[in-house]
């Protein structure tokens, strides 16, 4: 059964810095993996899809990896803003459903 | 246009009532999705149309009912619920057909829902 972890559960961090929210997943057989973000009691917004044959994609200050073989990816967030503060979800694409983690919480301060 | 439209963003409903959620998609995706959502977890997969038909549905209680009347629109029709069915309902769209497996799927801002 595909489990997908995300850590931190939460990160608070001073304007200007670079940050890397990290996601894992337990079976390696997937589609691919696609990053959100979401404010709070809003919907989701995707920022990055990255196709199982494909090691990252960027976007912006945005910059996601993709290792299969590990289960694991990366978001980089670079030069951190205060409108960057909300929760970052990731998905992985498996059987027709995306299976998700808990979502990293992030608050940037000015 | 990545857009998907949900109305109403709010709704509150009573336990005798029937209401209806809407979902409108202009991006020619022909796969189809409703999630709910409680607070601090994440979205939970309800159903998916592929096709307008229903090809998912996660065990999901009679009392919701969903409708895909073509390939734009995605109703959810409510009776009967219970306080504890109170969440964010988001709905989402990606491409099927033979690019199912690796499409972007792409979410509504969800109408949130409340039971009285």
């Amino acid at each position: 059964k595909q489990e997908v972890t995300q850590i931190p559960a939460a990160l608070s961090v001073p304007e200007g810095e670079n940050l890397v929210l990290n996601c894992s997943f337990t079976d390696s057989a997937i589609y691919n993996l696609q990053w959100f973000r979401q404010d709070p009691g809003k919907g989701l917004t995707s920022l990055l899809l990255i196709q199982s044959s494909q090691r990252e994609q960027t976007s912006g200050r945005l910059n996601a990896s993709l290792d299969k073989s590990s289960g694991r990816s990366t978001l980089y967030i670079a030069a951190s803003q205060p409108g960057d503060s909300a929760t970052y979800l990731c998905a992985v694409y498996v059987a027709r459903k995306l299976i998700w983690g808990l979502g990293t919480s992030l608050a940037v301060n000015p | 246009d990545t857009e998907v439209t949900q109305t109403p963003k709010h709704l509150v409903m009573g336990m005798t009532n029937k209401k209806s959620l809407k979902c409108e998609q202009h991006m020619g995706h022909r796969a189809m999705y409703w999630y709910k959502q409680k607070a601090k977890k994440p979205p939970e997969l309800m159903f998916v149309y592929s096709y307008e038909k229903l090809s998912i549905n996660e065990s999901v209680p009679s009392r919701f009912s969903p409708e895909c009347p073509n390939s734009s629109l995605l109703n959810l029709h409510l009776h009967a619920l219970q306080p504890e069915d109170s969440a964010l309902y988001l709905c989402a769209s990606s491409q099927g057909g033979l690019v199912w497996r690796s499409a972007e799927a792409f979410f509504g801002q969800g109408t949130r829902l409340t039971v009285v």
